[in-house]
């Protein structure tokens, strides 16, 4: 079975602090690693890793994979209260229809 | 960039009732769409996998016969909750992926959800 772990679970920080979020996993036959944003409504699309080592940018945001360690990490940088979500890591295997395996997430809070 | 449209957003109803979501893609075709339940400060739980013109795929201890998927088109899938109670009240997201392209892998892409309240 899929296997996705988040951390820190929830963690408060103040504007303009650097977040640093965890995932690990464990699946057979990993396809690719997905970040996404949820905020009030459904999850909002932030990056698709497949490789090892390359970094993947938005902004503020910014991503990377490690295949050998079984992780990724999300950081956002010069944090904004609008950052306040939960963001949700998940993993796609191959099974040949693009199935998700999700984390509990990571609530981050960001108070002005 | 992938649009899901999710309808409705929001519905109250009475015990008993059924109630049916709608999932489109509104510009991509999905022969694949996943039905997902998430409750309260917790994470997506994926409830059934949904193939157009077939049977879906329902994960373990998800009903069939209680939460009805229909995949009639390749921009339509329908997950009908029937004779709700409270206990189904929830939070209720789909999502689907454009076909690769290039070949490379799409993300999935989710609707705005429905927010389903049993009284």
């Amino acid at each position: 079975e899929d296997k996705v772990v988040q951390s820190p679970l929830s963690l408060v920080v103040h504007e303009g602090d650097t977040v640093t979020l965890n995932c690990s996993y464990e699946v057979t036959n990993f396809r690719s690693l997905l970040w996404y944003k949820q905020e009030k409504k459904a999850p909002t699309f932030l990056f698709m890793l497949t490789s090892s080592g390359i970094e993947k940018k938005s902004g503020r945001l910014s991503s990377i994979l490690d295949k050998k360690e079984l992780f990724s990490i999300l950081n956002i940088t010069a944090t904004q209260t609008g950052d306040s979500a939960i963001y949700l890591c998940a993993v796609e295997a191959y099974y040949g229809n693009n199935r998700l395996a999700f984390g509990k997430g990571n609530q981050v809070v960001v108070i002005p | 960039g992938a649009v899901v449209s999710q309808h409705p957003s929001w519905v109250i109803c009475k015990s008993g009732t059924s109630v049916k979501i709608e999932c489109r893609s509104l510009d991509f075709q999905a022969t694949t769409m996943f039905w997902y339940r998430q409750f309260p400060k917790q994470s997506l739980m994926l409830m059934a996998t949904s193939n157009e013109g077939s049977k879906a795929t329902y994960e373990q201890g998800v009903e069939k016969d209680k939460f009805l998927i229909n995949h009639a088109s390749l921009t339509l899938s329908t997950l009908t909750v029937t004779s709700a109670h409270p206990e189904d009240s929830s939070f209720y997201i789909c999502s689907a992926s454009p076909p690769r392209g290039g070949g490379y892998n799409q993300p999935q892409h989710f609707g705005d959800g429905t927010r389903l309240s049993i009284l």
